[in-house]
């Protein structure tokens, strides 16, 4: 089954502890990206990736890391999390022929 | 780099009227518009696109325009259903690079 997965779905966190939100697609997808879903904001960019070790910032990279070092995962990073981070977070991934954005199931993080 | 506008934040309408969703994107050279639906507690997920070699392009009961040269794009709905309620996403895409979304609209079908 055609997937992108995220983990974990829910995490709470203290400021300054840094975290990891992981992302894996199993469609061979070229594009991923990360984006965060805030109540009147849409969906805004964090980062995105083009290939392996291939990545650029979106609208809102500041305070996140991504890195590519397969084409499958896709890694969201929070060296330092403040609670402006609060958000809930999606991985999406898509092809260069047919761009369908495939989402992942979402993961709420909560910044204290 | 690309940044595209969504109205209305909100929309209500009567089960069988139409819904008109309407977005403006900045890059001319964006050529790939697709529309995502996102119902409660869910992902997103596509509905319908429309590339920009097209002007209007129709599934059932949604249809999708495109205005190249304003530069906006629409999302029609006919025959609204209470299944229709959601929050609808446009977006927007450079051969498939970055896919900057707009702001999103609540949609509300009242029965």
């Amino acid at each position: 089954e055609a997937q992108v997965t995220q983990n974990p779905r829910y995490l709470i966190t203290v400021t300054g502890k840094k975290l990891t939100v992981t992302c894996s697609q199993n469609m061979n997808h070229e594009y991923m990206s990360w984006y965060r879903q805030d109540p009147g904001l849409g969906l805004r960019q964090i980062y995105y990736s083009m290939n392996v070790e291939v990545t650029d910032k979106g609208d809102v990279p500041e305070g996140y890391k991504v890195s590519r070092k397969e084409k499958r995962n896709f890694p969201l990073i929070l060296e330092s999390p403040s609670p402006n981070q609060t958000s809930l977070y999606f991985c999406a991934s898509w092809g260069q022929g047919r761009i369908e954005a495939f989402f992942g199931q979402g993961t709420r993080l909560t910044v204290v | 780099g690309e940044n595209v506008e969504q109205h209305p934040s909100t929309l209500s309408v009567q089960e069988g009227d139409s819904a008109v969703i309407k977005c403006t994107y900045s890059d001319s050279a964006s050529n790939y518009f697709p529309w995502y639906k996102q119902e409660l507690g869910k992902r997103p997920q596509l509905i319908i696109d429309i590339r920009s070699n097209v002007g209007e392009k129709k599934d059932q009961r949604i249809a999708v325009t495109l205005n190249k040269t304003a530069k906006h794009f629409s999302l029609h709905i006919t025959e609204t259903q209470p299944e229709d309620s959601a929050v609808y996403f446009c977006a927007a895409s450079l051969y498939g690079n970055k896919l900057v979304f707009g702001a999103g609209t609540i949609l509300r079908v009242k029965s």
